[in-house]
């Protein structure tokens, strides 16, 4: 079966730190990945998705960038953070073929200070 | 820019009631449309998802699906106070790239 990791569950960071979040798949191939962040009480924005290695499209221009330098493996990062940066930051899975459901990680909450 | 819209809430149900959320889509091309629960400080999980135009059920729930009219909605049977979370409404097309996008949510409260 398939399974998503992620981690930190938790990140306190100062501003203008940098940021390195990691997410792993198991159990499938070729995956399509997904970043989103969702801000208190708001919905799931949706910042980064990759349908391949090196395959990175930006949804939101903003101060975080993405890379996927294996086929499952899907990092998000920032060089310095803003207060603005603080959220809850999902990352997910789907299969690559098709417009199917989206599988989440457990979320990294992050605030920035 | 595409949009997925619902009610905020909350909306609030006695136990044992059904419970209706409704989302409406403005991508005419959208393909693929689910329904996930997320409880407070977790994760979103899936509970539905639908393709096709009419109802699908599965349990206690049911989804519904209108693309004329670019709805879709999740009714709950016989609500648990465990079904109070909020519900996310995500809609998929692969115009521009296999995205989901999702609603901002709706907050369901099940009064015991």
């Amino acid at each position: 079966s398939q399974t998503i990791h992620q981690w930190p569950a938790t990140l306190v960071q100062p501003v203008g730190s940098p940021l390195s979040l990691e997410c792993t798949v198991e159990g499938t191939s070729n995956p399509n990945l997904y970043w989103y962040r969702q801000a208190a009480g708001r919905g799931l924005q949706l910042l980064f998705y990759s349908v391949g290695i090196g395959q990175i499209s930006s949804e939101v221009p903003q101060n975080l960038s993405a890379s996927r330098p294996q086929d499952r493996q899907f990092i998000l990062s920032s060089k310095k953070l803003l207060l603005s940066d603080s959220g809850f930051y999902l990352c997910a899975w789907s299969i690559h073929y098709g417009n199917t459901e989206a599988f989440f990680g457990q979320g990294t909450r992050l605030t920035v200070v | 820019q595409k949009e997925v819209e619902q009610n905020s809430g909350p909306l609030s149900v006695p136990e044992g009631a059904i419970a209706s959320l409704n989302c409406t889509y403005s991508d005419r091309v959208s393909q693929s449309f689910f329904w996930y629960r997320q409880y407070s400080g977790k994760s979103p999980e899936l509970i539905m998802s639908i393709y096709s135009n009419g109802d699908k059920e599965d349990g206690r729930f049911t989804a519904q699906l209108n693309k004329a009219s670019q709805y879709v909605s999740l009714l709950i049977r016989d609500s648990q106070p465990s079904d109070s979370a909020t519900y996310l409404c995500a809609v998929s097309s692969n115009t521009g790239g296999f995205k989901t996008i999702f609603g901002a949510g709706t907050r369901l409260f099940v009064k015991a």
